[in-house]
């Protein structure tokens, strides 16, 4: 079975510093990984996806995500934060074939002035 | 413009009685999900529908009972409701790739549903 572990449901940076939010996988195949951010009171919006092409992925608003098979994480980054990031940030995986998302518990990002 | 509208919004009921919720996507995507997000903002699955046909359907009470008219359309209809079904639900679409799924789930924005 597939899974998502995000570790920290919380996350503060100071507005311009590096912002660093951590997704470890389990799969017992190569799987599709994917962030998606949530706005307050708004659906899911695809940030950026890993589907076994290059492992360093670019995503929207400036925020990047690197697969790492040896340590089984899909951390994503963004090297200056700013206010309009601040949101709730979940990591998701899938498998080759599926259909349905798995997502992890989420992490909130706050950012301060 | 929306890609993947939900009505209503906002959903106040009491319990025991019997609610809908629809959802419509313009994208011309031929699969459509349901999605449980619980106060703990923890997202899980609950159906998914190809070309109005279910493919996934998670262990989910049989009060919940999906319905998809056509393909841009997918309704979650509730019976008897329970406390515990206060939650957001999210409808989500994508696109297959000749056959196999994108991957890439578009979300409507939610309706917030409260059980009293």
């Amino acid at each position: 079975a597939q899974s998502v572990t995000q570790l920290g449901s919380h996350v503060s940076v100071s507005e311009g510093a590096l912002v660093l939010l951590r997704c470890n996988y389990s799969s017992s195949v190569p799987p599709y990984l994917f962030w998606y951010v949530q706005y307050p009171n708004q659906g899911l919006q695809l940030l950026l996806k890993y589907t076994s092409a290059a492992t360093l992925v670019k995503g929207i608003n400036g925020f990047e995500a690197e697969f790492k098979k040896s340590e089984t994480s899909f951390h994503l980054t963004k090297p200056s934060a700013h206010m309009s990031d601040a949101a709730e940030y979940f990591c998701a995986v899938t498998l080759t074939g599926a259909n349905n998302l798995f997502f992890g518990t989420g992490t909130r990002l706050t950012v301060i002035p | 413009d929306t890609a993947v509208s939900q009505t209503p919004k906002y959903l106040v009921t009491q319990m025991g009685n019997d609610k809908s919720i629809k959802c419509e996507q313009n994208l011309g995507h031929d699969t459509m999900y349901w999605y449980k997000q619980d106060s703990k903002k923890f997202l899980k699955i609950m159906f998914s529908y190809n070309n109005k046909e279910l493919i996934i359907n998670e262990t989910v009470p049989n009060r919940f009972s999906p319905k998809s008219p056509d393909k841009a359309h997918l309704n979650l209809h509730i019976n008897s409701l329970e406390l515990g079904d206060s939650a957001v639900y999210f409808c989500a679409s994508s696109q297959d790739l000749g056959g196999r799924p994108s991957y890439e789930q578009y979300f409507g924005p939610g309706t917030r549903l409260t059980v009293t």
